[in-house]
């Protein structure tokens, strides 16, 4: 079973439509949670860290559940420079630690 | 934006050939990444280093090799190329210490390989 998992997609949307996208993890000592972004043939960039009570920022929220080891990401009002690929990530393992990167869901938003 | 530079963006080698992918950061990180990815697969972690003379290696078993002789040049090196090697490979760097820090890793724009 692979560390991080996602559905790969692709999600294709139109303009303004709202999408979420799951991850779960399978390490349950997993410290810190994340969403990266990743355009077509580019480097990976941190979107926003999730935390336990959900957080939110601008159209974008994400929440964790610990228990069930599940982390999701909403978008709302999609763009079409929303279109990318978002990576689930988790950390653990203290200072010594380092992040897991799930293989990414690709989300199309068309005109 | 973030300062980590990666050279060459692109690069097409024979079998048998040694290369080197250099990776530079102008951000005083101590700690430094290489990654290998596959077109439309995820991110394997090859290589890392916490500092000056730490190198360790990743998750994915790799026949690259890596050294830390300044902190801001993490180079990684090919002895003799194959066409399995054959990949996008990408540098990235994050601070050590924070609570922040340890997670927010910068990527640099990666080396296309080609081996032909």
């Amino acid at each position: 079973r692979k560390e991080v998992e996602q559905d790969p997609g692709p999600f294709n949307v139109p303009e303004g439509a709202t999408v979420a996208f799951n991850c779960t993890y399978s390490n349950s000592a997993s410290q810190s949670f994340f969403w990266y972004r990743q355009d077509c043939r580019k480097e990976p960039k941190l979107l926003m860290s999730v935390y336990s009570s959900g957080n939110e920022d601008g159209r974008f929220t994400a929440q964790l559940n610990r228990a069930s080891q599940y982390i999701s990401l909403l978008i709302r009002d999609s763009k079409l420079s929303d279109s990318a690929t978002y990576l689930c990530v988790v950390y653990y393992g203290g200072s010594q630690g380092n992040l897991i990167f799930g293989k990414g869901t690709k989300l199309s938003v068309k005109p | 934006e973030a300062d980590i530079y990666q050279t060459p963006r692109y690069l097409v080698i024979g079998t048998g050939k040694k290369i080197t992918l250099e990776c530079s950061q102008t951000m005083g990180h101590d700690k430094m990444y290489w990654y290998q990815q596959d077109p439309g697969m995820e991110l394997h972690l090859i290589h890392y280093s916490y500092g000056v003379n730490s190198t360790e290696k990743g998750d994915l078993s790799s026949e690259s090799t890596v050294s830390r002789i300044r902190t801001e040049h993490f180079p990684l090196t090919l002895e003799s190329a194959r066409p399995s090697h054959t990949s996008q490979y990408l540098c990235a760097s994050s601070e050590l210490g924070g609570s922040r820090g340890l997670y927010e890793q910068y990527f640099g724009p990666g080396t296309r390989l080609t081996v032909t």
